[in-house]
């Protein structure tokens, strides 16, 4: 595809389920990155991937986040026992390499509501 | 503690003005800034950037000047268009590679 896409685009779930968030990266980029941007806030970086290593995932907030990377192409971002306070939008990125920041483009986001 | 600060969450301003938005930031050791569109259910752009080792870089309309000493950077807009509301965001980084740490954006509104 042209673009970095994203799935499901919306996510309602019950407090306590598990949800799988998808991302399919720009063909032939290396590098990919999770964001989650809640109400009122920036984006705030999660974990990121080189190839289908996570050097750096330093920004997930719990140990209920995880996150892979197969192929060096798809990630899947996996959330158990969703809580109230993992609504937000979940963003992907990918770019040709790590640090080609004018060359990460974005997808458009999975909005997760736990209720 | 937020290491990038956008005080300003919204701004209006009248077409073919100038829209300046600001961004103040706390970490010394970050050295590349860049800015960053979005518009509804749509995942940021990348609109323009800068090094520390200058202090303005233009592209086209935008044009974003770096104060180090000041630990502030503005976004300049010149013409507005109404096609530039949107909200804006500004990112730090540390030599290039470490996370980049986003603000919380400001909603530009460019009225016709």
């Amino acid at each position: 595809g042209a673009g970095v896409s994203q799935s499901p685009s919306n996510k309602v779930t019950e407090k306590g389920k598990d949800v799988e968030l998808r991302c399919d990266p720009i063909s032939g980029h290396t590098a990919l990155y999770w964001y989650r941007q809640s109400l009122g806030q920036g984006l705030e970086f999660l974990i990121y991937f080189q190839g289908n290593s996570a050097p750096d995932k330093s920004g997930l907030p719990s140990d209920r986040f995880s996150a892979e990377r197969t192929g060096g192409s798809v990630s899947t971002l996996t959330i158990q026992r969703t809580q109230q306070e993992d609504s937000a939008v979940y963003l992907c990125a990918s770019s040709l390499a790590q640090g080609a920041w004018e060359t990460q483009y974005f997808g458009p986001g999975t909005r997760l509501l736990v209720l | 503690d937020q290491q990038v600060k956008q005080n300003s969450p919204s701004l209006s301003v009248q077409e073919g003005r100038i829209s300046i938005l600001n961004c103040d930031y706390t970490n010394s050791m970050f050295d590349y800034f860049l800015w960053y569109k979005k518009y509804p259910a749509e995942g940021p752009t990348f609109l323009i950037s800068i090094s520390s080792i200058k202090d303005k870089n233009e592209d086209g309309r935008f044009t974003v000047f770096l104060n180090k000493s000041a630990k502030h950077l503005s976004l300049h807009i010149v013409p507005s268009q109404p096609g530039d509301s949107a909200v804006y965001f500004c990112a730090a980084t540390s030599s290039g590679n470490t996370p980049l740490v986003f603000g919380k954006g400001t909603r530009l509104s460019v009225i016709a």
